[in-house]
């Protein structure tokens, strides 16, 4: 089955730790993305890839580091300068081409301090 | 900058009872806009979504309309059921800024048998 798949489901993270958040596709798709979701509030962009090794910083990627060496990985770092990571982080992908931009998502990841 | 503004829920509704969550938007250009649907402790599911004016999405009963006049994409079901119970986000992907999407903060929907 084609699809993301986030890992861990669930992660919790020390005091000065660095955790790492996996998202891998097989789409085929060029372009993906990370959201950070906190309760009652929408979506907001981390950081974004367009294509391998390149991406660029979204609204909140202060604490945050990404890496994108493979078209189909795109790993998500939270640093211990992230003072508030606690929040439910969602992976996504899209084509960029003919589909309007449409963004497929994985099931999430739920982060947690100890 | 480009922003979207729906509904503030929770909204609750019984059995059958007629939905509307409004979306309006803010945005330069001609933007893409979507909904998409949470359920508890899931990722986000496209539901709808439309690419142009006038354009209307549709998909298991929900339909929304892209008003450009109005800037508006407002959801509507005719008869929501219980499984309907989610988080619905309205979302706009600005006009060639690499595809990204720009949610509003979400309205919760419960329906009651």
């Amino acid at each position: 089955d084609g699809g993301i798949t986030q890992s861990p489901k669930y992660l919790f993270r020390k005091e000065g730790q660095n955790v790492t958040l996996s998202c891998e596709q097989n789409l085929n798709h060029d372009a993906m993305y990370w959201y950070r979701q906190d309760p009652g509030q929408g979506l907001r962009l981390i950081y974004y890839s367009q294509i391998v090794n390149d991406f660029q910083k979204g609204d909140i990627a202060e604490g945050y580091s990404v890496s994108r060496e493979k078209k189909e990985s795109f790993p998500l770092t939270v640093t211990s300068a992230q003072k508030n990571p606690t929040a439910f982080y969602l992976c996504a992908s899209s084509s960029g081409r003919g589909d309007g931009n449409i963004q497929y998502f994985g099931a999430g990841t739920r982060l947690s301090v100890l | 900058g480009d922003s979207v503004t729906q509904m503030e829920g929770p909204v609750t509704l019984s059995e059958e009872a007629f939905l509307t969550i409004n979306c309006t938007y803010t945005a330069t250009g001609y933007p893409s806009l979507f909904w998409y649907v949470q359920y508890p402790g899931e990722g986000l599911q496209l539901l709808l979504k439309a690419t142009k004016a006038d354009d209307k999405g549709s998909n298991k009963g929900f339909e929304a309309t892209y008003r450009k006049e109005t800037t508006s994409f407002h959801l509507e079901k005719g008869s929501v059921q219980v499984s309907d119970s989610a988080v619905y986000f309205c979302a706009l992907s600005p006009y060639n800024q690499g595809g990204k999407l720009i949610f509003g903060q979400g309205t919760e929907l419960s329906v009651k048998p």
